[in-house]
């Protein structure tokens, strides 16, 4: 079945620099990659998401790369807010992520220093 | 409109004991899934309803573990006889279908532990 590895699991920056974390998923069938943060004690909150057929996808700050090839999907965070800090779980479906359960990576904690 | 209601948001209950936990999902969303989040862990899927059946139990971790859905609605994740191991949060999450590509919708969860 899928298996997604995600690094790293802990990252530190200084507000105002750039993030990345990155993932590899195991099923070339995978067509849908999601993101989301998760405060603690909150929900998940989904912020962004690709589908197979787009290599980059772009929401103001945040921008997902995806490399089908390499099997791997990038998450970039730009010019970094103390208020980006929360754990970040990246994840795979084969179904659309509609029709079918997610597998999510182990999670990244991202803390942005003032 | 509201989001994925979760009752109870917490639950303490005595090894042995059962437990439900109740998901009520966005109106009009067929697709609805449990996960499991262990302390300081990813998510882990238990299982999938669309509509009222449920396609995909796979993640389910044992036969004192199920779940039903009424009414292409709520939706109860049930433990029976509990254990220590089950302590963790359980999220659920729903998803329009009407293309296949719609993103999943998590609730606040129900954090349960087990004494």
């Amino acid at each position: 079945g899928e298996n997604v590895e995600q690094h790293p699991s802990t990252l530190s920056v200084q507000e105002g620099d750039s993030a990345v974390i990155k993932c590899t998923y195991s099923d070339s069938a995978s067509n849908y990659f999601p993101w989301y943060k998760q405060e603690l004690g909150k929900r998940p909150q989904l912020i962004i998401d690709i589908r197979s057929n787009v290599g980059e996808k772009k929401d103001q700050r945040i921008a997902v790369t995806l490399n089908k090839t390499a099997k791997h999907f990038s998450l970039h965070i730009t010019e970094t807010q103390p208020e980006d800090s929360a754990v970040y779980f990246c994840a795979a479906s084969i179904n659309g992520g509609s029709q079918g359960n997610l597998i999510f990576g182990k999670g990244t904690k991202l803390s942005v220093k003032p | 409109g509201a989001g994925v209601s979760q009752s109870p948001s917490n639950k303490v209950t005595e090894k042995g004991k059962d437990v439900e936990l109740r998901c009520d999902p966005i109106s009009g969303h067929t697709a609805l899934y449990w996960y499991r989040q262990s302390l300081g862990q990813g998510l882990e899927f238990l299982i999938y309803f669309q509509g009222n059946s449920a396609p995909d139990k796979s993640g389910l971790p044992s036969d004192r573990f199920s779940a039903e859905r009424t009414g292409g609605s709520v939706s109860t994740l049930t433990i029976q006889r509990t254990q220590q191991e089950d302590s963790a949060v359980y999220l659920c999450a729903s998803s329009s279908t009407r293309d296949g590509y719609q993103p999943q919708h998590f609730g606040d969860g129900t954090r349960l532990s087990i004494l």
